[in-house]
C-alpha cells in the first residue's frame, strides 16, 4: 500500500452515536478521498480534499463530514449515525489533480457496521 | 458527467481459460479509464490504466485492455486465467482537465476461478 493507514480497522456503533474515521498517510500526497463501497453499488465518492482545510462534496456526502487539518490526516465523520451507514469505507490519496498523472492510491479500509 | 457499466457482477472461468471483463463507459470529454482489482479484505489496487496514446493497454498480472472510442468500451482480458485472478474487478472513468475530479467506478465484477 501508499503509505495509508485507516483506522479502525472494524468498527460496531449503534444508530444514534457519533463516529470517526481517520485516514493517515505518509506519501505528502495533496488530494485526498473517502469512498464507501456496497453490494451493487461499486464504489462512490462522499468527500473530497484537495488541501489543508480546503474540501467538498462528492456523490454522497448526506450525513457525512470531513476534515482535513494536517496534510497527512483525513477525518471523515458521521455525526449521527444510521443504518444504511453500514458499508466498508476507503480512504485514497492522489498526488496531482487529474488522475491522468496520479492515479488514486487506496486504504485497506474501515468495515462500520451500525446496529 | 461520466458514468460506467459493467456487464456481469459474476464471471466464472476454468483455470487456463481466457479472461473477458466488460466494461462500458459514458462521457462528454475524452475519458481517461482505469481498472481496479481488489482482494478480499484489501483495498483496491491498479491494474492498468489508459490516458492517452496506444489504445492497447497492458497492465499487471498479465491482463491487458483496448480502448475502443467507437464502441465506448475498455474490457479487460487475460489469455490464460490463474487461480489467483480470482478477485472482484472495478472499471473506473475519470475526465481529462484539472481538478480534484476522483474517479467514477463500476458496480464490480467477481471473478470466479473454477479448477
Amino acid at each position: 500500500d501508499a503509505g495509508i493507514t485507516q483506522s479502525p480497522r472494524h468498527k460496531v456503533t449503534e444508530t444514534g452515536t457519533p463516529v470517526t474515521l481517520r485516514c493517515h498517510q505518509t506519501e505528502n500526497h495533496r488530494y485526498m478521498y473517502w469512498y464507501r463501497q456496497d453490494p451493487g453499488h461499486g464504489l462512490r465518492l462522499i468527500h473530497y480534499s484537495y488541501g489543508v482545510k480546503d474540501t467538498d462534496k462528492g456523490e454522497v456526502s448526506d450525513g457525512y463530514s470531513v476534515s482535513r487539518s494536517k496534510t497527512e490526516d483525513f477525518l471523515l465523520t458521521l455525526e449521527s449515525a444510521t443504518s444504511s451507514q453500514t458499508s466498508v469505507y476507503f480512504c485514497a490519496i492522489s498526488g496531482q489533480a487529474s488522475s491522468y498523472n496520479s492515479p488514486l492510491h487506496f486504504g485497506n479500509g474501515t468495515r462500520l457496521t451500525v446496529t | 458527467a461520466q458514468s460506467v457499466t459493467q456487464l456481469g457482477s459474476h464471471v466464472s472461468v476454468s483455470e487456463g481459460a481466457l479472461v473477458l471483463l466488460r466494461c462500458n463507459y459514458s462521457s462528454s470529454v475524452p475519458p481517461y479509464l482505469f481498472w481496479y482489482v481488489q482482494y478480499p479484505n484489501q483495498g483496491l489496487q491498479l491494474l492498468l490504466k489508459y490516458t492517452t496514446g496506444a489504445t492497447l493497454v497492458k497492465g499487471i498480472n498479465g491482463f491487458e485492455a483496448e480502448f475502443k472510442k467507437s464502441e465506448t468500451s475498455f474490457h479487460l482480458t487475460k489469455p490464460s486465467a490463474h487461480m489467483s485472478d480470482a478477485a472482484e474487478y472495478f472499471c473506473a472513468v475519470s475526465v481529462s482537465g484539472g481538478g480534484a475530479d476522483g474517479l467514477t467506478f463500476g458496480k464490480g465484477t467477481h471473478l470466479i476461478i473454477q479448477p
